[in-house]
């Protein structure tokens, strides 16, 4: 299930499961969104992107759906793999900018 | 074709010191941006550059913090006169165009 810690909130689920990350991003003039995966002592890494004139986008067992009416994103991990574990970010770059707004983060947890 | 790097990976300095972090894009990469983690948080944006030029420096600290990106080289973040609480990981990011950003592994910054 989902709890909210001491700080990152976090998402715990088994081997095999899908997994489903949420993130409310804050400004309705950004027209880009990206999925970053952070493990503990690296640099984010590049998971899937989102323009804002689409709904939906698939990857390798990923799938990225964005909702603009709610300001709404969200990542669906498929058959959850212990590798998977990790701190998830979602970042948004508004219209007109090149910097990137990091959300704050869920951890996910993957148990055997 | 080698990823964004960074160095010193780990970086231990006195108060009153001064901190230099490298950055050096990916192969043919031109944007460079860098961000400051706190633990627990997402990456906060500091500043963007192009080689030669400061693009967006709307993150930066007003005093003792400055970033270059020299014709040649690496880009360079400068911290002078570091206190505690410049303590974080200072990742950097370098793109083609201004979409999707790579990121280093970073450099842990440790002020004593």
């Amino acid at each position: 299930g989902e709890s909210v810690g001491l700080h990152l909130p976090t998402l715990s689920v088994q081997e095999g499961d899908n997994s489903i990350i949420n993130c409310a991003y804050s400004n309705s003039a950004s027209d880009y969104f990206i999925w970053y995966k952070q493990e503990s002592g690296k640099g984010p890494q590049f998971i899937i992107d989102i323009r804002s004139n689409m709904d939906k986008r698939q990857g390798q067992r990923v799938t990225v759906l964005l909702n603009k009416t709610v300001k709404h994103l969200s990542l669906q991990i498929a058959a959850t793999q212990p590798g998977d574990s990790a701190v998830y970010f979602c970042a948004e770059i508004q219209r007109g900018t090149d910097k990137l707004i990091f959300g704050t983060g869920t951890r996910l947890q993957v148990f055997p | 074709n080698a990823g964004v790097m960074q160095n010193p990976r780990h970086l231990v300095r006195r108060r009153g010191q001064e901190a230099r972090l490298r950055c050096s894009p990916m192969k043919g990469h031109s944007h460079v941006y860098w961000y400051r983690q706190l633990p627990e948080e997402g990456l906060k944006f500091m500043v963007y550059l192009q080689k030669e030029n400061i693009i967006d420096e709307s993150g930066m600290p007003k005093e003792r913090f400055s970033a270059e990106f020299p014709k040649e080289g690496p880009s360079i973040l400068r911290i002078q006169q570091v206190v505690r609480g410049d303590s974080a990981a200072y990742f950097c990011a370098s793109s083609q165009l201004a979409d999707e950003q790579y990121f280093g592994p970073g450099t842990r910054l440790t002020v004593t």
